[in-house]
């Protein structure tokens, strides 16, 4: 798996948009980038994946840079609910190794 | 609804004895199962690959005789943390692939063993 990077916390206030970057410059070509979050004490929740395209579903979009090297994870509308973390990892099998991710809260 | 149910969803026990957990692929046959750790305000830790009909294949640092994984059934894998201590309080979570698909995750199992 392709080494992920991203900060270790970002605030985001309550019905704005939050936009979660990941940096992936080491990514193979057929190494997909995902998405999950785990809220707290809970297991992880898949959120979205892409390959090259931009994806799109209804909890988030998914935004790959045309070199592949970086991705943004964006809710369009963020609630109290997706205070979490966010992981997002560059993985061509099914085994799935977590970086640290990234803590987003959503504020009042 | 619910595509892995993985029980229990707490557990305490008194240092030295077996713990069981279970994790069931509901809706699809899992050849693959994958078991984590976590830890209080840590990532996820790949401890093992639960594979159907054969041995597990465990992360580096991973006791093997510790942590006992048995996959009987294209739909069940159990974890079993043997002689338990209190280091191995932890978070457990067990995920399934289903084919070209993403992960999903059990619910996780809280031990905390006293």
């Amino acid at each position: 798996d392709a080494k992920t990077t991203q900060p270790t916390s970002m605030d985001c206030a309550e019905g704005r948009a939050a936009n979660l970057p990941c940096n992936h410059s080491t990514i193979s070509g057929n190494e997909y980038v995902y998405w999950y979050r785990q809220i707290h004490s809970q297991g992880p929740q898949y959120i979205i994946h892409g390959l090259k395209n931009n994806e799109t579903n209804e909890m988030a979009s998914l935004i790959i840079t045309e070199d592949r090297k970086s991705s943004t994870l964006i809710l369009p509308h963020a609630t109290l609910r997706d205070t979490a973390v966010y992981y997002c990892i560059a993985n061509r099998d099914d085994k799935i190794i977590f970086g640290k991710g990234t803590r987003l809260h959503i504020l009042p | 609804g619910a595509v892995v149910s993985q029980h229990p969803s707490w557990v305490i026990c008194k240092s030295g004895t077996s713990v069981k957990i279970e994790c069931r692929s509901l809706d699809f046959q899992a050849t693959t199962m994958f078991w984590y750790r976590q830890f209080p305000k840590q990532s996820l830790m790949l401890m093992a690959t639960s594979n159907e009909g054969s041995k597990a294949t465990y992360e580096q640092g991973v006791e093997k005789d510790k942590f006992l994984i048995n996959h009987a059934s294209l739909t069940l894998s159990t974890l079993t943390v043997t002689s338990a201590h209190p280091e191995d309080s932890s978070f457990y979570i067990c995920s399934v692939n289903r084919r070209n698909e993403k992960l999903f995750f059990g619910s996780g199992t809280q031990l905390s063993v006293l």
